[in-house]
């Protein structure tokens, strides 16, 4: 079945960027996300990029998406404390007009002060 | 925009006993809405997919009698925990979204069986 994996834990200094990396195996991806969960709450919607898309920048965010090799990246420029947490990846697929999610297995990243 | 609550944010409850949790989008109308349940320290596991008006579609091994899922409003969606056992303690999280893509997420619901 479809997968989405991703490295466990990330560890950066305050003010380094970080890398969080994403595998999938699902081709037919129409969207994939990026969502952050701090600690006892919900998960917060980052960015998204659409599947035909290499790049997407949001401020300090910065997407990549290599679709030949089904993996994406999700890089914090100048990474601050706030920015610990969760990240989740998430990929979409829609069949039917209807769309179906699948969410990898988080990366807790801690960040140094 | 785009903001989900769930209500309530914790809950504590007896063997045996039932619980409602409710799931509303506040300022959008959500055809369809999602409940989620997250053990600690690993990924979302969708547990049913419900839309406004009909009856919820569950994930293969989630017991449809033992969670009732209500989708009674395009603003509403509830989700029963009926008899409860220490095992169906967990973190509960809905999403919502209307006819597009994106899925909003509420903040979840902290569920301890004692």
């Amino acid at each position: 079945g479809e997968d989405v994996e991703q490295s466990l834990f990330l560890s950066v200094r305050e003010g380094d960027s970080s890398v969080i990396n994403c595998t999938y195996t699902d081709s037919s991806s129409t969207y994939l996300y990026w969502y952050k969960q701090e600690p006892g709450a919900g998960l917060q919607l980052l960015t998204y990029i659409f599947s035909n898309m290499d790049m997407k920048q949001d401020q300090r965010l910065t997407v990549l998406l290599n679709k030949k090799d089904k993996h994406l990246s999700l890089r914090i420029a100048d990474t601050q404390t706030g920015d610990s947490a969760i990240y989740f990846c998430a990929e979409s697929t829609r069949d039917s007009g209807t769309y179906k999610y699948i969410f990898g297995t988080g990366t807790r990243l801690k960040v140094l002060a | 925009g785009a903001v989900v609550s769930q209500h309530p944010s914790r809950v504590i409850c007896k063997s045996g006993t039932s619980v409602k949790i409710e799931c509303r989008s506040l300022d959008f109308q959500a055809t369809t809405m999602f409940w989620y349940r997250q053990f600690p320290k690993q990924s979302l596991m969708l547990m049913a997919t419900s839309n406004e008006g009909s009856k919820a579609t569950y994930e293969q091994g989630v017991e449809k009698d033992k969670f009732l899922i209500n989708h009674a409003s395009l603003t509403l969606s509830t989700l029963t925990v009926t008899s409860a056992h220490p095992e169906d303690s967990s973190f509960y999280i809905c999403s919502a979204k209307t006819g597009g893509h994106e899925q909003y997420f509420g903040p979840g619901t902290r569920l301890t069986v004692t």
